[in-house]
């Protein structure tokens, strides 16, 4: 069965840095777009990031563009996202999400990993 | 870029029906597909209608997606409702550069 386990959240300052893994398995990795999706405490979905199969096309949300980088690696199953000059608004529960290539539609998501950004 | 609105909450009893709508801002609803998740507290999003209308295997079919292009919205409708129901539900498409989630319906059965 599909498992997509995030790793990396953790408490940052604001401008700091963290990058977030995402392990998957129970599905041929690299044959499928993957996407992160953030969740801030109490609030709706937002949309981060994706990155095609073979990582030629990638896609960022205006609130992140230009701060964080999506990339995966195709042999190791993982998917990451560097995030830099974090922002208080950056809180959320981050997740890794496949995607049902070719269509935008997420059809398996992972539990979440907790970012915080605090000074 | 384009907004999906969605009515903040919605309450049912057991056994009815219920409807939950989301509206595209601008572009054709038609244009791209829709997509309902459901999110239960402290759990993942989860798919329950994708390309507008279909079921993913093991959602019951008292799930059912439509869209209607004179209101430009889209609807998910959930009928014979069940306390399990309970949660909360995210429309969500997409267009050439972005993906695009409503704000989300807490749906209340009681």
């Amino acid at each position: 069965q599909v498992q997509l386990v995030e790793s990396g959240g953790g408490l940052v300052k604001p401008g700091g840095s963290l990058r977030l893994s995402c392990a998957a398995s129970g599905f041929t990795f690299s044959d499928y777009y993957m996407s992160w999706i953030r969740q801030a405490p109490g609030k709706g979905l937002e949309w981060v990031s994706y990155i095609s199969s073979s990582s030629s096309y990638t896609n960022y949300a205006d609130s992140v563009k230009g701060r964080f980088t999506i990339s995966r690696d195709n042999a190791k199953n993982s998917l990451y996202l560097q995030m830099n000059s974090l922002r208080a608004e950056d809180t959320a529960v981050y997740y890794c999400v496949k995607m049902a290539t070719p269509r935008i539609h997420f059809d398996y998501w992972g539990q979440g990993t907790l970012v915080t950004v605090s000074s | 870029n384009f907004m999906l609105t969605q009515p903040h909450s919605v309450s049912e009893s057991p056994g009815k029906t219920v409807t939950i709508s989301c509206t595209r801002s601008s572009g054709s609803i038609a244009s791209n597909y829709v997509q309902w998740y459901q999110q239960r507290p402290g759990s993942a999003p989860t798919t329950v209608i994708y390309e507008d209308n279909q079921r993913p295997s093991g959602v019951p079919d008292r799930f059912s997606g439509s869209i209607d292009s004179s209101s430009n919205s889209a609807s998910l409708t959930i009928s014979g409702l069940k306390t399990e129901d309970e949660a909360d539900y995210y429309c969500q498409s997409y267009d050439s550069s972005n993906v695009v989630f409503g704000g989300g319906t807490k749906l209340t059965v009681l």
